[in-house]
């Protein structure tokens, strides 16, 4: 109930291509759907998020698109960089507990090629 | 990284040694949480705390102890350290409400042997 599953879980681009990462959940509970970027030697940052209320949100390059009915969503890199090249993780958040608590994707390894 | 600090950065320890890894925050935000990534698994959450001296446990919390005597510091102690608990460690923070996103340390690299 609590799985969130990532795909793939590596991703060869060229420089000026579309990357796109996609990610499946069970529990209809979540209710907030992070997507963190992370590189080499350092914590995961804050990439892009939606709420479900919402069926895309798009922020510079990155697009979350997200389909509660499928209980999927995605990420999509338009003209991704070189600079893009990192490991990135989706997430999804529920109140569980005494506080909010995220269970993460296993994560994609993107490379963008010069 | 919303003024999160871990320390130590990279420890090497025995099997069977207690270990104590320490995140400092300094933006006073209520939650905070201990995560451990390893290959495929993503993140998984150990511990969490919703105020000092209040804890619970989270998805991978055998093994794991943790305590938090000041709003801008949480430990993770390791009792007795195993080989399956070699990992990178992170801790997270939040400041609660109605604003979910968490923020992340840099990291700490353990290796138990």
């Amino acid at each position: 109930q609590q799985q969130v599953k990532q795909s793939p879980q590596s991703l060869i681009v060229q420089k000026g291509g579309i990357s796109i990462i996609n990610c499946a959940y069970e529990n209809t509970a979540f209710d907030y759907f992070p997507w963190y970027q992370q590189f080499p030697g350092k914590g995961p940052a804050l990439l892009i998020a939606i709420r479900p209320d919402v069926s895309e949100k798009k922020e510079g390059r990155f697009t979350i698109s997200f389909n509660k009915s499928a209980k999927q969503f995605s990420l999509h890199i338009m003209d991704s960089q070189p600079g893009d090249s990192a490991t990135y993780f989706c997430a999804a958040s529920i109140s569980s507990g005494s506080a909010r608590q995220l269970t993460f994707g296993s994560g994609t390894q993107l490379t963008v090629l010069p | 990284d919303a003024g999160i600090t871990q320390s130590p950065r990279h420890k090497v320890t025995e099997t069977g040694t207690p270990v104590t890894l320490r995140c400092h925050q300094t933006e006073n935000h209520r939650y905070m949480y201990w995560y451990r990534q390893d290959p495929g698994h993503g993140l998984r959450l150990i511990h969490y705390s919703y105020g000092v001296k209040d804890t619970d446990k989270g998805e991978v919390s055998d093994g794991y102890s943790v305590s938090r005597s000041k709003t801008e510091d949480f430990l993770l102690t390791l009792e007795s350290a195993t080989s399956s608990q070699t990992s990178v460690y992170f801790c997270a923070t939040r400041t609660g409400g109605m604003i979910y996103e968490q923020y992340f340390g840099p990291g700490t690299r353990l290796t138990v042997t």
